[in-house]
């Protein structure tokens, strides 16, 4: 069984369009997360949901919407794509707090062009 | 603010060479540490993990990791590398002020058959 996962794995759009990310782990945490992947590899936080309720918004533009449905599911929605959203994404889960391990879903390549 | 270096961008071993890669961290509350591994194409996942106890931590495939809280530094180790561990690792810190795991920048290793 996969613990996060994410669909779809590859996503190729064109400029100005809005698409969706879609999250679900399985491993009955209550805190979930978006990170981006950049062509450096570099992991930066996006945002981080405890509860279906929003705890961390990294000065991520507002054309990037997370929409948690409930605590199992984190979902990403962006709005009129850039060429600079190309990147990796990721979901990732954990318990909240201290002690605790994120799990990172397979990720969703997406391409802008 | 936190942050999480890691000093050793690109490391190019051949194989059976010892492996020590540095990550020091900029937080003086209590943390948990990580090192997560990134094989090419794939999603992250955890090599090794320190919540508290022994700072001598020991993960999977062979790897260990050592905490020195008065460097604030948790260095990865492996004692003789293979070819299969040629991967990007990444050093993570979380803290329950940060409600995130923080990830450094990455370390990509080659190991030369």
């Amino acid at each position: 069984d996969t613990a996060v996962s994410q669909t779809p794995k590859y996503l190729v759009t064109q400029m100005g369009n809005d698409k969706s990310i879609k999250c679900e782990q399985n491993l009955g945490h209550d805190t979930m997360y978006w990170y981006k992947q950049d062509s450096k590899k570099f992991l930066k936080i996006m945002f981080s949901y405890n509860n279906k309720e929003l705890i961390i918004n990294e000065t991520v533009p507002n054309r990037f919407s997370p929409k948690s449905p409930d605590k199992a599911h984190l979902n990403l929605h962006i709005n009129s794509l850039e060429l600079g959203d190309s990147a990796v994404y990721f979901c990732a889960s954990s318990h909240k707090g201290m002690n605790t391990e994120a799990f990172f879903g397979q990720g969703t390549r997406l391409t802008v062009v | 603010a936190q942050s999480v270096s890691q000093h050793n961008h690109h490391v190019i071993l051949s194989e059976a060479a010892s492996l020590e890669l540095g990550c020091n961290y900029s937080y003086g509350g209590t943390v948990n540490l990580f090192w997560y591994v990134q094989y090419p194409g794939q999603h992250l996942q955890l090599l090794l993990k320190y919540f508290s106890g022994d700072p001598l931590v020991k993960g999977i495939k062979g790897f260990e990791a050592e905490f020195i809280k008065s460097k604030f530094s948790f260095n990865l180790r492996k004692p003789s590398v293979q070819w299969s561990d040629t991967a990007e690792y990444f050093c993570a810190v979380n803290s329950d002020n940060f409600n995130k795991f923080y990830f450094g920048s990455g370390t990509k290793l080659n190991v030369k058959p």
